[in-house]
């Protein structure tokens, strides 16, 4: 098992560019998020899907789009880059099945906006 | 809306002193979890807590959880340099749905040798 996968790894943006972030997870989980992290800031959920065909804004959503794709993939859409996006960008995954509902985070995306 | 503080923000300390962490929220949570992420890396589930005054423990690492379900800590004893790293607490609050996984801004912790 993979885990939870991200790409890219790493990106640089000039402003008003457009990118996608793909995330896929093969842990077959109903419920994936994704997340900011900035210095000082802690993690900041941006926007999160409970279940396939449904999606919900987080505590950051605007400049940001999602979709999921299939129970296993979900992607953030930055439509228009602006600097103050520059910030790691983590994927994460959980199931109510599993005992302690844990989130399963991916490796992170670290995109600079210039 | 809901807060979760975490105290303090940076922690360092000699190799084999013990550290804490605390965790405090406006609201009663349903649970709470700890999370620890290595420099560079991603975070790493670590122990979830659901009873009032709950103690679990890992190894060195104890985690309680408070009588009113509002404050959480993690204390390490004799701490060691795999130790190094930001420690998280995040919660879940009465009635929230996956998405209501509130984080702190985490401890982060680095120890000397």
């Amino acid at each position: 098992n993979a885990g939870v996968t991200q790409t890219p790894k790493f990106q640089v943006l000039k402003t008003g560019q457009s990118m996608t972030l793909q995330c896929a997870q093969d842990m077959n989980h109903n419920s994936m998020y994704w997340y900011r992290q900035d210095p000082g800031m802690g993690l900041r959920l941006i926007y999160y899907s409970a279940s396939e065909g449904t999606t919900d804004k987080g505590e950051v959503p605007n400049g940001y789009n999602v979709s999921r794709l299939n129970k296993r993939e979900f992607s953030l859409r930055l439509e228009s880059a602006a600097p103050s996006q520059t910030s790691v960008y983590f994927c994460a995954s959980s199931d109510r099945g599993r005992i302690y509902n844990e989130q399963f985070f991916g490796p992170g995306t670290r995109l600079t906006v210039l | 809306g809901q807060q979760v503080m975490q105290i303090p923000q940076y922690q360092h300390v000699q190799e084999g002193e013990d550290f804490t962490t605390y965790c405090n929220s406006s609201t009663t949570l349903s649970n709470i979890q700890w999370y620890k992420q290595r420099p560079g890396g991603h975070p790493v589930f670590l122990i979830q807590l659901v009873k009032s005054g709950e103690v679990k423990k890992q190894k060195r690492l104890t985690f309680q959880f408070g009588e009113a379900k509002k404050n959480s800590s993690l204390h390490i004893t004799a701490t060691q340099t795999t130790d190094v790293g930001t420690y998280f607490c995040a919660g879940l609050n009465y009635g929230g749905s996956q998405g209501n996984l509130i984080f702190g801004k985490g401890t982060k912790l680095s120890v000397k040798p």
